[in-house]
């Protein structure tokens, strides 16, 4: 069966620090990865997405970067943390057209 | 642009309930419609939608699409304290785009 793991759960970060997420997907071959942010448990925004190995689409400009090194691995990074950048941080995966199944998230905290 | 609007924002009701929850859409090349309930971390797939006036059920909840009037309800009968979470709506178009949310309280 598939799995989806995200780390670090938790992160708190001083303003102008770098950031590194890792997501990892095991069980499927291909997948398209998303990472969303998530706001005071409201919606999700959809900051990138990819369909594959460094294929990356990006769907707001912000201080954050995605790479996807290898087929079922997908990291979000900054070179410098803005306080904006705190919240929840959620990756997910799917196959074309089928629901998304999502990490646990991390909770980003930006001091 | 794609737009999905969730209401209302924010329920509280007491066990034993019906709730009805409300998702519209206004999307490009419309495919499919979702809802996820999420408690304290990940968001967990509900259902699917892809055709109108085809009610899907899961126990307790169950949801269906209108594709003319473009919009999904989620209705939970017989509410728990379990059921205490945020529901989201997702479409599949061009864009993956989720609703804000309805925060649902079941109060005991």
């Amino acid at each position: 069966s598939q799995t989806i793991h995200q780390w670090p759960a938790t992160l708190v970060q001083p303003v102008g620090s770098p950031l590194s997420l890792e997501c990892t997907v095991e069980g499927t071959s291909n997948p398209n990865l998303y990472w969303y942010r998530q706001a005071a448990g409201r919606g999700l925004q959809l900051l990138f997405y990819s369909v594959g190995i460094g294929q990356i689409s990006s769907e707001v400009p912000q201080n954050l970067s995605a790479s996807r090194p290898q087929d079922r691995q997908f990291i979000l990074s900054s070179k410098k943390l803005l306080l904006s950048d705190s919240g929840f941080y959620l990756c997910a995966w799917s196959v074309q057209y089928a629901p998304l199944h999502f990490g646990n998230g991390t909770r980003l905290t930006v001091t | 642009e794609d737009k999905v609007v969730q209401s209302p924002l924010s329920l509280v009701v007491h066990e034993g309930d019906t709730v009805t929850l409300n998702c519209s859409y206004e999307v490009t090349n419309f495919r499919s419609l979702l809802w996820y309930k999420q408690e304290k971390k990940a968001p967990t797939f509900l259902f699917m939608l892809t055709s109108s006036g085809i009610e899907k059920k899961s126990g307790r909840l169950s949801s269906i699409l209108d594709k003319k009037e473009l919009f999904s309800i989620l209705n939970i009968t017989a509410t728990q304290t379990g059921d205490s979470a945020v529901y989201l709506c997702m479409e599949y178009g061009n864009k993956l785009v989720f609703g804000a949310g309805t925060i649902l309280r079941v109060k005991s």
